[in-house]
């Protein structure tokens, strides 16, 4: 079954860091590009950041930027997102999900999402 | 960067009818690169439609996709009692950043 499994979501303080992971099964990861959604408690979808399956292109929302870096061990079949710096508003449920061909595409494949919550 | 912008925002329809969502962007997407997802409370995004009028794999053909440049429509011909959900959609053309639409839910009447 293709799968992605997202962790390493929490409660964190203002200014603090996060590390969150997407582990894939089912499907050859390495071949594709992979991407970062989250979503504020009721509200809508947002992009985070996208990476090619070489990792050669990489590419952040201007929300996160300077303080999200996007990166994928395809040997562990495993995407990642650190975050530093976090704000009030970055609360919110983060996905993974697959692209379907191109770096910049529909997304066919989503995680269950992992809950991250800043605040003091 | 490109401004989707979906109406209604909320769409009150029974079963069995039919429901018509639009997405208008705010400048051309390049070769029709529109995707449609539904999304159930407490679930992640579903991929829908690709491509503008693509069906993703497993999706029902009361799902279909139309439009290009600046206007885009999701129809689904006949309701089903699951198909009740928030629909957005994500344009992804050739450079970011990827953009989604504030939302449609679809609401039994």
């Amino acid at each position: 079954e293709v799968q992605l499994m997202e962790s390493g979501g929490g409660l964190v303080k203002p200014g603090g860091s996060l590390r969150l992971s997407c582990a894939a099964s089912g499907f050859t990861f390495g071949t594709y590009s992979m991407n970062w959604v989250r979503q504020a408690p009721g509200k809508g979808l947002e992009w985070v950041s996208s990476i090619n399956s070489y990792s050669t292109y990489i590419f952040y929302g201007d929300s996160v930027k300077g303080r999200f870096t996007i990166s994928r061990d395809n040997a562990k079949n495993s995407l990642y997102l650190q975050m530093d710096s976090l704000r009030a508003e970055d609360t919110a449920v983060y996905y993974c999900a697959r692209a379907v061909r191109l770096v910049f595409d529909a997304l066919d494949i989503w995680g269950q999402g992992t809950m991250v919550t800043v605040s003091s | 960067e490109i401004v989707l912008t979906q109406s209604p925002g909320t769409l009150s329809l029974s079963p069995g009818e039919r429901a018509t969502l639009s997405c208008r962007a705010s400048q051309s997407v390049s070769s029709t690169y529109l995707a449609w997802y539904q999304q159930k409370p407490g679930q992640a995004p579903r991929l829908l439609i690709y491509d503008a009028s693509s069906r993703a794999t497993g999706i029902p053909d009361r799902f279909s996709g139309s439009g290009s440049g600046t206007d885009f429509t999701l129809t689904i011909s006949r309701l089903e009692p699951e198909d009740f959900a928030v629909y957005y959609c994500q344009q992804y053309g050739d450079s970011p950043p990827n953009t989604f639409g504030q939302g449609t839910k679809v609401e039994i009447k």
